[in-house]
Order: C-alpha cells, then structure tokens, then sequence
C-alpha cells in the first residue's frame, strides 16, 4: 500500500552541487510529474511523464532534468543547484494522462534547502 | 487556458460552524474535479474526487458538488472543528495529454476552539 514514495524527505545542497530527487509508485500510473511548492506561488509544473520513454517539460523547467525508463521511476535531477531552487518539490502521479477520468495521488514531498 | 480560482483567500471560523469552500474554473470541459487537504509543512491529501458527469460526492462531514455549466464547485464541511484547519485546494483534470491538472492557488481554513 505504498502509493507514491519520495526520497529524500529533506536535503541541504551548497550552490553548485547536483543531485537527484526519487520517485517511485507501484499503481502502475502513466502520468507522472514533479511539482515544486513555494509560499504564495501554489503549485507549479516542472516536468511530467506520459509514459515510459516520454518526459515533457511544464510550466517551470529551467534548472532540472527528468527521465523516464520504467513505468515506476521519475526521478528528478538537479545539474547545478542554485539558491532559487529552495523549495518543496511533490511527486504526483495518475493513472492516465489523457481524457480519461483518474485521481491523482501525491507523496510526502521532498523539502530542499541551496545554501 | 484552464484557470482555477478559490474564494476565499483564507477563512477563521469558529469551532461547530458549518462551511463553504469555493472552487471556479473558467473552462467546462474537465473531466473531474479533486479536493485536497495540505496541513502545514505537509503532503497533499486527497478528499474527493468528482467525475465529469457526477453532481456531489460526500465523504463522512464533506460534500462536495460540480456546476460544470457554471464553472463552479464548493466543498461544504459541516460541524467544522479545529483539526480541519488546513489548506484546501481543488485541481481540475482538464484538457489533452500533458499538462492535464490545473491546481487552484487554495483557501487556508482555520477552526478556532
């Protein structure tokens, strides 16, 4: 009954480093995404997943990379972290990215802190 | 575009009192509707979710209903108590493949005892 898992839950970088957020389900979901949260932005879309093999960018992709291999994985990849990628960053994934009616179900979040 | 909106911004109500959460969307065409919870420094909890064709759904002091017509939904929360104190949010399934969800900006609810 895991749903959606992140990992890390909380990481500090020096400006600079690289490294790479987790995100796994086990609902067998195509869509899955990345959102990061910062206070009075709400939500935004860094970049989603329609199925294995295929990754798009969203609303805010500058800075990260995703890819896609299995229908489980999206993991998210920062090259070069800067202080404006403080955030909250959500996984989120749903059973169908098209016009099809489905939940969407999100893990815990990953708190990111750039020094 | 899609675009949501939630009125009010932010709510204080005190404790027992019944409720009303609005959720506005400018296009018709979703194919539903999801509340969330977000409780400080939290996660998104899913309460309920709408299907296009669907009018209400209730789970426990929750009812939830769509206008699509009007481009409305409200989340009522009845008896509130201070453990509802969150953030509500509602998204929208809307639109083809990619960008599919469009999240409003939420209303941040607190239940005083």
């Amino acid at each position: 009954n895991a749903g959606v898992t992140q990992t890390p839950k909380f990481q500090v970088l020096k400006t600079g480093q690289s490294m790479t957020l987790q995100c796994a389900q086990d609902m067998n979901h195509e869509y899955m995404s990345w959102y990061r949260q910062d206070p009075g932005m709400g939500l935004r879309l860094i970049h989603y997943s329609v199925g294995a093999g295929i990754t798009d960018q969203g609303e805010v992709p500058n800075g990260y990379n995703v890819s896609r291999s299995t229908t489980e994985d999206f993991p998210l990849r920062l090259l070069s972290a800067a202080p404006s990628q403080t955030s909250v960053y959500f996984c989120a994934s749903s059973y169908s990215p098209g016009p099809i009616t489905g939940e969407l179900f999100f893990g815990e979040g990953s708190r990111l802190t750039v020094l | 575009k899609q675009e949501v909106t939630q009125i009010p911004a932010a709510l204080s109500v005190p404790e027992g009192e019944n409720l009303v959460l609005n959720c506005s969307f400018t296009d018709s065409a979703i194919y539903n509707l999801q509340w969330f919870r977000q409780d400080p420094g939290k996660g998104l909890t899913s309460l309920l979710l709408i299907q296009s064709s669907q009018r209400e759904q209730t789970s426990g002091r929750l009812n939830a209903s769509l206008d699509k017509s009007s481009g409305r939904s409200t989340l009522y929360i009845a008896a509130s108590q201070p453990g509802d104190s969150a953030t509500y949010l509602c998204v929208t399934k809307w639109g083809n493949y990619g960008q599919n969800f469009v999240f409003g900006p939420g209303t941040r609810l607190s239940v005083l005892p």
